[in-house]
């Protein structure tokens, strides 16, 4: 039974650019959510995936986007890089809203 | 609004030491979730632990504890005879329900060091 997983692994990118990340969702989950965690810090949250409609968005900006498909797959894509949206970024899935969230390995974004 | 804070940025101790990390939280909900969540250097955040608001039951699991004071507004997670895999960054979160959803709050983790 897979987990979350999430690719790639790593990436770097140079301010300006702009980057998508994909996360599948452990087997049997619907709901997708982002996080965006930055060196010595906690997850911050930034945006839950359901029924492929954003249903819930942290304190970020338009910049961030992002996508559900049918599968329950997601991605999140980051427009106009900054050296500041350098971090790890965690996807996490779970069945519903109200159910322990499973992160995946995270993507380590680095912004030249 | 809701607010985790974990004091303790980083914790060392020797193999077989019993440890605490402590979590104190802040909310004007009745109803909310706790949680542990523990990241080894591979990045992943592995899930230890939920807590509703509602019971306060101490919970034990092999060497891990939890003791969840409401009077206090703390959580706190205890390792038993700690051991060099124990090595981690442990996060606490807090969430409340917004929207049907109970989206997680974290505390800024504290790093715990086990020696051999």
């Amino acid at each position: 039974d897979a987990g979350v997983t999430q690719s790639p692994t790593h990436l770097i990118k140079t301010r300006g650019q702009q980057v998508t990340l994909r996360c599948s969702p452990k087997s049997g989950h619907d709901t997708v959510s982002w996080y965006q965690q930055a060196l010595g810090q906690g997850p911050q949250f930034i945006f839950q995936y359901y029924e492929e409609e954003e249903r819930q968005r942290g304190n970020f900006p338009d910049r961030f986007s992002g996508h559900q498909f049918p599968n329950y797959s997601s991605e999140l894509n980051v427009n106009a890089l900054l050296l500041g949206d350098s971090a790890l970024y965690l996807c996490a899935s779970s069945l519903g809203g109200t159910q322990p969230q499973h992160f995946g390995d995270g993507t380590r974004l680095s912004i030249l | 609004a809701q607010k985790v804070t974990q004091a303790q940025t980083e914790i060392s101790v020797v193999e077989k030491e019993d440890v605490t990390l402590d979590c104190v939280y802040e909310t004007r909900d009745t109803t909310y979730y706790l949680f542990w969540y523990k990241q080894p250097p591979s990045g992943e955040l592995v899930f230890l632990i939920r807590r509703n608001s509602f019971d306060e039951q101490n919970e034990i699991s092999g060497r891990y504890s939890w003791n969840f004071q409401k009077s206090t507004s703390s959580f706190n997670f205890t390792i038993t005879a700690s051991q060099v895999v124990d090595s981690a960054v442990y996060f606490c979160a807090l969430s409340e329900s917004s929207g049907g959803s109970y989206i997680p709050t974290f505390g800024r983790g504290t790093s715990l060091i086990v020696h051999p």
